[in-house]
């Protein structure tokens, strides 16, 4: 079975504080990807980063950054100097070969104080 | 623009009537989604389509019916069977033959029922 755990509910930071959601993710399969999505308050999903899964490779865009590691089954996901236009849930997903289906972790709420 | 278009953007029903949302994407991606989301939870999936003419149940399709019939278009039906219509509903798309591919959503449409 597949599964997403995103076990801190809500953070919440002053802004440029630096901030790390945890994303921790179960599957058999080996070959697999994994998604981070941003949603503000008006709603609309945004895309933020893929990872496939033969690729450990941390990636930074920016002040965002993600560091996977298959090792603990982990993808996690930092905002450094975090700004205000930061506060949104966000999602982490999961989606195996070959399959058409996101899983989604239930969500991390952030909250960016001035 | 390409993209992924939703109307109504609210909507609101009387209890015992069916209402469809509307869905259009401009990607020319072959699977579509819906997605349902309840206040502060995450995404669950009701209906996707790989192709046109054909869909496949999510886990939450009780109460729901969606159509195919063209490439752009995946319309949603709520209907009276559904016990607890209200929450906010998002569509999304993505391309054939990338399975490793993101997902695109659109804005959403928020159904209340009065």
């Amino acid at each position: 079975a597949q599964k997403v755990t995103q076990a801190q509910t809500e953070i919440s930071v002053v802004e440029k504080e630096d901030v790390t959601l945890d994303c921790v993710y179960e599957t058999r399969d080996t070959t697999y990807y994994l998604f981070w999505y941003k949603q503000p308050p008006s709603g609309e999903l945004v895309f933020l980063i893929r990872r496939n899964s033969f690729d450990e490779q941390n990636e930074i865009s920016g002040r965002y950054s993600w560091n996977f590691q298959k090792s603990t089954s982990s993808f996690n996901f930092t905002i450094t100097a975090s700004q205000v236009v930061d506060s949104a849930v966000y999602f982490c997903a999961l989606r195996k070969d070959s399959s058409y289906k996101l899983i989604f972790g239930s969500g991390t709420r952030l909250l960016v104080r001035p | 623009d390409g993209g992924i278009t939703q109307s109504p953007k609210y909507l609101f029903r009387k209890e015992g009537q069916n209402v469809t949302l509307s869905c259009e994407q401009n990607l020319n991606h072959d699977a579509m989604y819906w997605y349902r989301q309840d206040p502060g939870q995450g995404l669950r999936l009701i209906y996707y389509s790989q192709i046109v003419n054909d869909f496949q149940k999510g886990d939450i399709a009780e109460g729901y019916s969606v159509s195919r019939e063209k490439k752009e278009s995946f319309p949603l039906t709520v209907t009276s069977a559904q016990k607890n219509p209200t929450a906010f509903y998002l569509c999304a798309s993505m391309g054939f033959g990338a399975v490793g591919n993101e997902q695109f959503f659109g804005p959403g449409t928020r159904l209340t029922v009065l």
